[in-house]
């Protein structure tokens, strides 16, 4: 059975932190999405890796294809970082699918 | 920069009631999907549309789901009758050429069932 695993569930820090946001999942995967959901719902691409590492500004995202496991990683984090943050695993060279994690609730106080 | 586009961003219908929800995917996007997010529960996937046709659904896309995309730019999902279980955020998605890459998603379209 396709499985994702998010850690943690719910994440409150202060600004300025190095955040962190772990993935697992259970089974091969051609891609893993990183997503963002805005408090009104919206949902925004970060990330789709499938290997390394990637950047964007402030915002890294890695992969170990071997172990099966991504994270997110937020440099100096601000408040409007606050948001939901979802790991999707995406099986779509195979069926198509995508199966999305729970969420990882990230608020960070000023 | 393109994106894709949905509506209406919120509807309220009566129990039973059709609805149809909206979504412009990027132009030279050829894979098309639809997710639901009930409140508080994770992102599900509902169905992919390639060619013209259903690629692959999951098992929540029954009888009272179906597609289209009518005329090249619209790619729309239909609920039959509605029901109470069928209140949710609806997130449309494309993707360019392939099966793999980058996905691209609506704001989505919150449909309140009472």
């Amino acid at each position: 059975k396709n499985e994702v695993e998010q850690s943690p569930q719910n994440l409150t820090a202060q600004e300025g932190e190095f955040i962190t946001i772990n993935c697992s999942y259970s089974v091969g995967i051609s891609a893993l999405h990183w997503l963002q959901q805005h408090p009104g719902g919206g949902i925004v691409s970060l990330f789709m890796l499938s290997s390394g590492k990637k950047k964007h500004g402030r915002l890294i995202a890695t992969i170990n294809i071997q172990e099966k496991h991504s994270s997110l990683h937020i440099t100096a984090s601000h408040p409007r970082d606050s948001a939901v943050y979802i790991c999707a695993a995406d099986f779509r060279n195979r069926d198509d699918k995508i199966i999305f994690g729970k969420g990882t609730r990230l608020h960070i106080l000023p | 920069e393109p994106e894709v586009t949905q509506t209406p961003s919120h509807q309220v219908t009566q129990m039973g009631q059709e609805v149809i929800l909206r979504c412009v995917p990027i132009s030279n996007h050829l894979y098309f999907y639809w997710y639901r997010q009930i409140l508080g529960q994770k992102v599900e996937f509902l169905v992919s549309f390639y060619n013209n046709e259903i690629s692959e659904k999951s098992e929540i896309f029954d009888d009272q789901f179906s597609v289209e995309r009518p005329d090249g730019s619209n790619f729309t999902l239909k609920i039959r009758s509605t029901k109470l279980e069928d209140s949710a955020m609806y997130f449309c998605a494309s993707g360019r050429l392939a099966r793999t890459g980058e996905l691209f998603f609506g704001e989505g379209s919150r449909l309140t069932v009472l």
